[in-house]
């Protein structure tokens, strides 16, 4: 079964560092999302993004954060200049919505900002 | 924006018990509202879905119910397992794909 797929599993920078985080959608999905996740909060929305713009972004995604589709398959997540609160759980999902709303999640990316 | 409400945070049964958790949300926009477990360190799994012009979907021992007037929904776990055992969040979702999600419930079945 397809899954989607996010390196690295965990990353460590440093504050004020930019660190880019990847994501490899299902092949035939159309519609990509970022979301944090704070150990032991609940799970945030970030972005939607399709047709290579954002759809819907929350509060959070602020000037600091952006995405992109670089090609086919690769859809990354840039946070310019780290924060300690940014340390969280990044997860990546991917939809197809012609029949079906669900998402499928990646791993996640641990990212810890000291 | 929207707001989603979930209760309890904390629930505790006994195995062979069910397991209600009860979401609320406050945009009529939301049309999908997915139901998602979570275990220590892993990734949320999709358990069960419903859309804004279904009452009620069932899945062996899962099922989810929609009031769309009352603006809530609910998850049912029948016949509880210790498997089940994990962090269950209700989302309420756009058309655009925005999900908002609960603050969790903490699912504990006591063998």
């Amino acid at each position: 079964e397809p899954e989607v797929t996010q390196t690295p599993s965990h990353q460590v920078t440093q504050m004020g560092q930019e660190v880019i985080l990847r994501c490899v959608p299902i092949s035939n999905h159309l519609y990509f999302y970022w979301y944090r996740q704070i150990l032991g909060q609940k799970v945030e929305f970030l972005v939607s993004f399709y047709n290579n713009e954002i759809s819907e972004k929350s509060e959070i995604f602020d000037d600091q954060f952006s995405v992109e589709r670089p090609d086919g398959s690769n859809f990354t997540l840039k946070i310019r200049s780290t924060k300690l609160e940014d340390s969280a759980m990044y997860f990546c999902a991917s939809s197809n919505p012609r029949g079906s709303y669900e998402q499928y999640f990646g791993p996640g990316t641990r990212l810890t900002v000291t | 924006g929207e707001n989603v409400e979930q209760h309890p945070s904390t629930l505790s049964v006994q195995e062979g018990d069910s397991a209600v958790i009860k979401c609320t949300y406050s945009d009529s926009a939301s049309n999908y509202f997915p139901w998602y477990k979570q275990e220590l360190g892993k990734r949320p799994q999709l358990i069960i879905d419903i859309r804004s012009n279904v009452g009620e979907k069932k899945d062996q021992r899962i099922a989810v119910t929609l009031n769309k007037t009352a603006k809530h929904f609910s998850l049912h776990i029948t016949e509880t397992q210790p498997e089940d055992s994990a962090v269950y969040f209700c989302a309420a979702s756009t058309q655009a794909g925005k999900s908002t999600f609960g603050d969790g419930t903490t699912l504990t079945v006591k063998p």
